[in-house]
């Protein structure tokens, strides 16, 4: 089984700046990574595909790098709707899938 | 505008069966595009893969619950199901339903709680 990782745990990031997420796979998962955002009591929503696509309907600043084992997902300027955590989630067996345990982002 | 409902016991005793339905409507579950799925998320914990299908029947599981997880789809309702067999508190959790396609996880249902206990 592939076992994501991610990196931090939780991210305090004020409103305008730039935020980081790391995510770790334990083999290559080539670009079959995806990134989603879940708020407290809600689904995760699909942010970022193929590791760095984004999904329809999601702002620009976000942006998604990587390949092989290593990943980021970037939030350039966070607005204070962005709170939630973020997961990634490899499909390189799809339709299995395994996701990482999250980074919460505190605004 | 497609959308998945979960929809079953909010409460399983320990050893007993869970058994959760997916209604998707707005869409039908015959599209050959995609596959569909349960996902789970332990109080506080990350995601974790029940299991997807296929429209023609193909099923595909968690290594790790394989030995307790069946589903199974009823394409005149648009409907698939889960059942997950003798259950223990490890198995309390928010369960989802959500449309695969090949670039994730796109639509989502608002998922249920699970508890289980006696």
């Amino acid at each position: 089984e592939i076992v994501m990782t991610q990196s931090p745990d939780t991210l305090s990031v004020s409103p305008g700046e730039r935020a980081t997420l790391s995510c770790r796979a334990s083999q290559s998962v080539s670009s079959n990574l995806a990134w989603y955002q879940q708020k407290p009591g809600q689904a995760p929503r699909l942010l970022i595909y193929d590791a760095s696509t984004r999904a329809t309907g999601i702002p620009a600043r976000f942006s998604g790098s990587g390949s092989g084992t290593e990943f980021t997902l970037t939030i350039s300027s966070l607005q204070s709707e962005d709170f939630g955590v973020y997961s990634c989630q490899q499909y390189n067996n799809w339709p299995l899938f395994t996701f990482g345990p999250g980074t919460k982002v505190d605004i | 505008q497609l959308q998945l409902q979960e929809s079953g016991p909010g409460l399983v005793k320990p050893s007993e069966t869970l058994s959760l339905t997916c209604t998707v409507s707005g869409g039908s579950i015959t599209n050959s595009d995609h596959f569909w799925g349960w996902i789970r998320q332990p109080p506080g914990k990350g995601l974790e893969c029940i299991g997807s299908l296929y429209y023609s029947g193909s099923t595909y599981y968690n290594p790790s619950l394989k030995s307790r997880v069946v589903l199974s789809l009823d394409t005149s309702q648009d409907q698939f199901s889960l059942k997950l067999n003798s259950v223990t508190a490890a198995d309390t959790a928010v369960y989802f339903c959500a449309r695969i396609t090949w670039n994730g996880l796109d639509v989502w249902g608002q998922g249920t709680t699970v508890t289980v206990s006696s």
